[in-house]
């Protein structure tokens, strides 16, 4: 199996600019989630997706974020316009199992630096 | 806000050694999850724990959730440089969101 698999690896951009994550999920998983990481907050859950529907943005930061799931193969994460303290590492999770045993699958993640 | 918080957040220790990390809270969960995570990787689920009081064994590796459901602790015997990464625990609460700890940064130096 592929597993998840994010675009780009890694992300250099200038503070202003139009940054876009893109997200593959495990085919056959229903659920996907998009999660920040940085070392003084840790692993930050920005929105999770459930049968493509939006079903929880309250993680995400301000308006400048905003996600799209527009068929179960795919989602993106779009920054505009991207700021240096949006610089962090950004993860995208898939399951299949919800409830208390549900697994999470995550990808290699974009790291992202705003200059 | 629940908080997860796992100690300590560093430990650099040789093969061989024992360790355990801890999470903790002050909130019930319904289920708590360990992950470790490799530098320039996603975390990779280890266990899942769902009954306060559970014990579950992976190798070298115990995991333990409390018996409230509050907090859990993750037992490494014999620490190999294998076992080097970063070690999150997550709790599910009871509105169904996945809650994560700081994380546990470990070294195992040979």
């Amino acid at each position: 199996d592929a597993g998840v698999i994010q675009s780009p690896r890694h992300e250099v951009t200038e503070m202003g600019q139009e940054v876009t994550l893109r997200c593959k999920p495990i085919s056959g998983h229903n659920s996907l989630f998009w999660y920040r990481q940085t070392m003084m907050r840790g692993l930050e859950l920005l929105i999770y997706f459930n049968n493509n529907v939006p079903i929880d943005d309250s993680g995400m930061p301000e308006d400048r974020f905003s996600a799209k799931m527009p068929n179960a193969s795919f989602s993106t994460l779009k920054i505009q316009p991207s700021e240096p303290r949006d610089s962090a590492v950004y993860f995208c999770a898939s399951s299949f199992d919800a409830g208390i045993n549900e697994k999470l699958f995550f990808g290699s993640g974009t790291q992202l630096s705003v200059l | 806000t629940q908080l997860l918080e796992q100690s300590p957040q560093f430990l650099s220790i040789q093969e061989g050694e024992n360790l355990t990390v801890y999470c903790n809270s002050s909130s019930v969960f319904s289920s708590l999850q360990w992950y470790r995570q490799e530098p320039g990787e996603g975390p990779v689920l280890l266990v899942t724990v769902v009954t306060g009081g559970e014990v579950k064994k992976l190798k070298r590796l115990t995991f333990q959730f409390g018996d409230a459901r509050k907090d859990s602790s993750l037992h490494i015997t014999a620490a190999q440089p294998g076992d080097t990464g970063l070690y999150l625990c997550a709790g599910r609460n009871q509105g169904g969101k996945l809650i994560f700890g700081q994380g546990t940064e470990l070294s195992v130096k040979p």
